[in-house]
């Protein structure tokens, strides 16, 4: 069956520490794979996303993101996190005719 | 500009009543989508649609109905056979199935009550 797993339900970081995001989906076919966000109070919105060439994408606010086709991973980094980063983090997969998410990750960071 | 509006923003609704919640999109979009979204579940899907007239069950059908008389609509009724129906619900809708990312409303909370 497809699915997507996150790693984490809560991170708690202090504002310019290096974040990483873990995630892995479950699917047999070609994917499009994307993070979305969720900051408090507002609705979800593309983060980045991967469709084919350069396994390393960048998105937008400094997120990157890097697909690993062997480990089936999509995994989000910043290099150094603010405050305004607090927010939900999906991971997704497009599979077949409809897009998969992932339970999500609750990131609070701490001024 | 273009965009998904869902309406309305808060519903209360009484055990036992139906209640149709509004996704309208003005992008041209071929496809919409219904997810709901609980707390520590992620999005689920609901029913997907890829042409007008025609939908999908998605993983947690069960308790809902819905229509696509126009390409621009995608409303969803949550009917009293809905089990556990207070939650967030998000209309999506994207270009090929998709495969290009989603666009989504500002979503719905019903309150069942």
């Amino acid at each position: 069956a497809q699915s997507v797993s996150q790693h984490n339900h809560h991170v708690i970081l202090s504002e310019a520490a290096s974040l990483e995001l873990g995630c892995n989906y479950s699917y047999g076919g070609t994917v499009n794979l994307f993070w979305y966000v969720q900051y408090p109070g507002q609705h979800l919105q593309l983060l980045l996303k991967y469709f084919s060439g350069d396994p390393l994408v960048k998105g937008i606010k400094g997120f990157e993101a890097e697909f690993i086709k062997s480990k089936f991973s999509f995994n989000l980094r910043k290099p150094s996190v603010q405050w305004s980063d607090t927010a939900e983090y999906f991971c997704a997969v497009n599979a077949g005719d409809k897009i998969i998410f992932g339970k999500g990750t609750r990131l609070h960071i701490l001024p | 500009d273009g965009g998904i509006t869902q309406s309305p923003k808060y519903l209360f609704r009484k055990e036992g009543q139906n209640v149709t919640l509004s996704c309208e999109q003005n992008l041209n979009h071929d496809a919409m989508y219904w997810y709901r979204q609980d707390p520590g579940q992620g999005l689920r899907l609901i029913y997907y649609s890829q042409i007008v007239n025609d939908f999908q069950k998605g993983d947690i059908a069960e308790g809902y109905s819905v229509s696509r008389e126009k390409k621009e609509s995608f409303p969803l009724t949550v009917t009293s056979a809905q089990k556990n129906p207070t939650a967030f619900y998000l209309c999506a809708s994207s270009y090929s199935a998709g495969h290009y990312g989603y666009t989504f409303g500002s979503g719905t909370r019903l309150t069942v009550v």
